[in-house]
């Protein structure tokens, strides 16, 4: 079964700093999507990015980029010039069409931003 | 585009009443919605998918009875909660599909609190 991890349960950082999220999973599959999620405060879902398993190249989006290890089942998200804004809840998923493309998320890590 | 929304977005009943959620998909047409568990806290839990004009599939371990889904259009998803009890009180979440969309994308409700006293 796929599983996704996030090792961290909670994650600090000074404004304007740089801080990696942690996201390991477990597939069989070699076609599939990543995703961080970022879940503020209202509890609103929002999508930061995605990647897609067959590209090599990382993706970025601003100030968020991922380092995609595919060999390793890695995919940690990279937030640079934090913001106050940034704080919030990061869920890593997978999802997959051998799975009905459900999104499967980790655990979720808890950002504070410290200015 | 792609907006979701969830009324109402927070709900008080008493033990042993019925609640409802709706999710709609204001802008684009879902086949497929999904309804998540959240307690504080902690990860999404994908409690059922619901597919237009068809009978909602449930995951392990969530009671079907509990949680009636109905999804009779392209853009409205019903949760009821039946007979709802203080351990049913969560944060809900919906997510539709774009039908049209080839990436399977999910957009996201903004939650529904309910609590059960």
């Amino acid at each position: 079964a796929q599983t996704v991890t996030q090792s961290q349960p909670e994650m600090s950082v000074q404004e304007a700093e740089t801080v990696t999220l942690s996201c390991t999973y477990d597939t069989s599959e070699s076609d599939y999507y990543l995703f961080w999620y970022k879940q503020p405060p209202s509890r609103q879902m929002i999508l930061v990015i995605r990647q897609e398993a067959y590209k090599q190249q990382n993706a970025t989006e601003n100030r968020f980029s991922v380092n995609f290890q595919k060999a390793a089942k890695s995919f940690s998200l990279k937030i640079s010039d934090s913001q106050l804004g940034d704080a919030a809840m990061y869920f890593c998923a997978y999802r997959s069409r051998e799975y009905g493309n459900k999104l499967v998320f980790g655990a979720g890590t808890i950002l504070r931003v410290k200015s | 585009g792609a907006v979701v929304s969830q009324h109402p977005s927070r709900v008080i009943c008493k033990s042993g009443t019925s609640v409802k959620i709706e999710c709609r998909s204001l802008d684009f047409q879902a086949t497929t919605m999904f309804w998540y568990r959240q307690f504080p806290k902690q990860s999404l839990m994908l409690m059922a998918t619901s597919n237009e004009g068809s009978k909602a599939t449930y995951e392990q371990g969530v009671e079907k009875d509990k949680f009636l889904i109905n999804h009779a259009s392209l853009t409205l998803s019903t949760l009821t909660v039946t007979s709802a009890h203080p351990e049913d009180s969560s944060f809900y979440i919906c997510s539709a599909r774009d039908v049209l969309g080839l990436s399977y994308e999910q957009y996201f409700g903004p939650g529904t609190r309910l609590t059960v006293t």
